[in-house]
């Protein structure tokens, strides 16, 4: 089974610092990756999201991602915070189900990291 | 705008009570999904419908039962609320094509059993 491990539940930053959260996964084979972000009370925005190709992948807001097989890696990357970027940030991994005309069986979540940005 | 469209938005029971929360999709996904969303737990999936026709227990399935109904929708049914399922539920579809695959997620549904 494929499960997501993120090890920061709370990372504090300065405004203007540069942001690293970890993430670490399991699955046996190749997964597609994504990052969400989720404000109080709001919903889930994608970030970015692997599959294959550059392992260095571009999102929305600024927001890198580097995919490492040799460590199960995807780390989430920003060089420079500004203030609205305080919310919650989940790791998941998933597959595709390529017997059931190319559906999927669900996203593994990790349980987030909170991050909190110092003025 | 195209989406994923959950009601209500939010639903207070009473324990024991029963309620369907519906999801609907308008972007033809085969794939669609219920998740649960608790403090410090991230989401966890309950049920999914791989394709139309089909449908299979995730993590947390007790307690629930899904439907779907058509390619567009699929409902998750509490039949006797408990308060442990107080949470925060979302819907998503989504696509698996080479170059074009995601999950696309519903508002969510705040559920408080009492």
């Amino acid at each position: 089974a494929q499960s997501v491990t993120q090890p920061d539940i709370h990372i504090t930053v300065s405004e203007g610092a540069s942001l690293e959260l970890r993430c670490n996964y399991s699955y046996g084979a190749t997964p597609y990756l994504f990052w969400y972000v989720q404000s109080p009370g709001q919903g889930l925005q994608l970030l970015l999201k692997y599959f294959s190709g550059d392992t260095l992948v571009q999102g929305i807001k600024g927001f890198e991602a580097e995919f490492k097989r040799s460590q199960s890696s995807f780390n989430l990357r920003k060089p420079s915070v500004h203030w609205s970027d305080a919310a919650e940030y989940f790791c998941a991994v998933g597959a595709v189900l390529m017997y059931s005309g190319g559906g999927a069986d669900g996203l593994t979540f990790g349980k987030g990291t909170h991050l909190i940005i110092q003025p | 705008n195209a989406g994923v469209t959950q009601t209500p938005k939010f639903q207070v029971l009473k324990t024991g009570q029963s309620m369907t929360l519906q999801c609907a999709q308008d972007m033809n996904h085969n794939s669609m999904y219920w998740y649960r969303q608790d403090p410090g737990m991230g989401l966890r999936l309950i049920y999914y419908s791989a394709s139309e026709g089909t449908t299979d227990k995730g993590e947390v399935p007790n307690g629930y039962n899904v439907s779907r109904l058509n390619k567009r929708e699929f409902s998750l049914r509490l039949e006797s609320a408990a308060p442990s399922q107080t949470s925060v539920y979302f819907c998503a579809s989504s696509e698996w094509q080479p170059h074009n695959y995601g999950y696309t997620f519903g508002s969510g549904t705040r559920l408080t059993v009492v």
